[in-house]
This record gives structure tokens, C-alpha cells and sequence, in this order.
């Protein structure tokens, strides 16, 4: 089956690093997508990788390996505005392209 | 200027009764897209849009049904309304990779 897995809840304190992994499971694949969403808003798009490796964009950088089925979100110097829902999704080749996203992990960051 | 718009924010109402949600986007892209997010956070696609033909119908009720007058427009019409569809429902639009989403519309069936 298609399914994406990811941990619910995450908690870590303001400045700390804190890793998100998320582990897909497709009948075809064009890429990771990483959104953000806070409390009461809509997700806003973080990154994409679509390639092995690793894509830096500030204080977050973001990990696929397509030969494992596996990414991860990083978070570095976290923030108290960083507690937020975090979502990863992949694109579906073969199936309309269609977008799936996981439950998303629930990050908390403590003074 | 806001790319993508929903209306209402918020809708209250009864069951049985028969309404719609409007989404417009400003970006110019292709594809439009309806998101469910129940109370659990759960995001789940409904439809999608490209250049006005419906490119993706997933498992949703008949009762649900995306109208899209023009590219910048995909409007959702519930009929019959259910206490099981209280949730926020999100509009969106991509381009490419990056989805942009509406702020939502917070439905809550009485």
C-alpha cells in the first residue's frame, strides 16, 4: 500500500537541533515535500528534495535517500515560533501525480 | 495581495443543508486543489483542477462536488451536510513542486 510514516509528537528546548523523519512507502515517486503548519493557519511549503542528499534553506535543511524510502526535516536553533505541525508528502508518479501527505509530528519547543 | 483566498472563514450550520465554499487564486497556476483536515490534523486530499478538468476524484461522497468556473477559480459545493464533515477545508494551487494554500475554512455542522 501507499503510506507515509512519521512520529506524532516531537518536544525539544529553544536552541536545540531536533530531527523529523518521515519513511514513504509509494507505487512511484517524483519527490519529498516538507510543509509547516501553526496553530489555527495553513501549511506553508518548507522544501523539496526530489534528489539524494541534503537541501539547506537557513536554519532548516531537509534529507531524502530514495533508496531507502526516507527523509528528514532539521531544525537547527530552534525557536520558540518554530512549535508547529510538520508535514511531509510525496508526489506519486503513475497515479495522477497526486499529493499525500503524513499526519504530520507536532513539534514543541520549550524555553 | 493574498495568492490564494477561501470564503467564508468560518461557516456554522445545520444538518442537512446545502452549502459552498469559495477558493481564488492570484498565482496563475494550473492546478487548484480542496484539502480536508479533520480534528486529528489528518490533511487529506479531496480534488484537484487542471485547466478546468478534474484530474483527481478521490473517495469522497457524491455529496461533494468542486465547480470551476475559470483557472483561478475552484469553488466546493456540499449538499446534504453531515456532522462527520466538520473540519477545515483547505484550497490550494501549485505550480510545480510548491503548494500554496488558502487560510482555510472552518466548518462545523450543528
Amino acid at each position: 500500500g501507499q503510506s507515509l510514516e512519521q512520529p506524532s509528537e516531537v518536544t525539544a528546548v529553544e536552541g536545540a537541533i531536533v530531527q523529523i523523519n518521515c519513511t514513504y512507502q509509494t507505487s512511484g515517486f517524483y519527490g519529498l515535500s516538507w510543509y509547516q503548519q501553526h496553530d489555527g493557519g495553513a501549511p506553508t511549503f518548507l522544501s523539496y528534495n526530489a534528489l539524494d542528499g541534503l537541501e539547506e534553506t537557513g536554519r532548516f535543511s531537509s534529507f531524502l535517500s530514495r533508496s531507502d524510502s526516507y527523509g528528514y526535516l532539521l531544525l537547527q536553533e530552534l525557536q520558540m515560533k518554530d512549535s508547529a505541525s510538520y508535514f511531509c508528502a510525496v508526489r506519486e508518479s503513475g497515479n495522477n501525480n497526486d499529493m499525500r501527505f503524513g499526519a504530520g509530528t507536532r513539534l514543541t519547543v520549550k524555553p | 495581495d493574498t495568492a490564494v483566498s477561501q470564503t467564508p472563514k468560518y461557516l456554522v450550520t445545520q444538518m442537512g443543508n446545502d452549502k459552498s465554499i469559495k477558493c481564488e487564486q492570484n498565482l496563475g497556476h494550473d492546478t487548484m486543489y480542496w484539502y480536508k483536515q479533520d480534528s486529528k490534523k489528518f490533511l487529506k486530499i479531496m480534488f484537484s483542477y487542471n485547466n478546468k478538468e478534474l484530474i483527481i476524484n478521490e473517495t469522497v461522497p457524491n455529496r461533494f462536488s468542486p465547480k470551476s468556473p475559470d483557472k483561478a477559480h475552484l469553488n466546493l459545493h456540499i449538499n446534504s451536510l453531515e456532522l462527520g464533515d466538520s473540519a477545515v477545508y483547505f484550497c490550494a494551487s501549485s505550480q510545480f513542486e510548491t503548494q500554496y494554500f488558502g487560510p482555510g475554512t472552518r466548518l462545523l455542522v450543528l
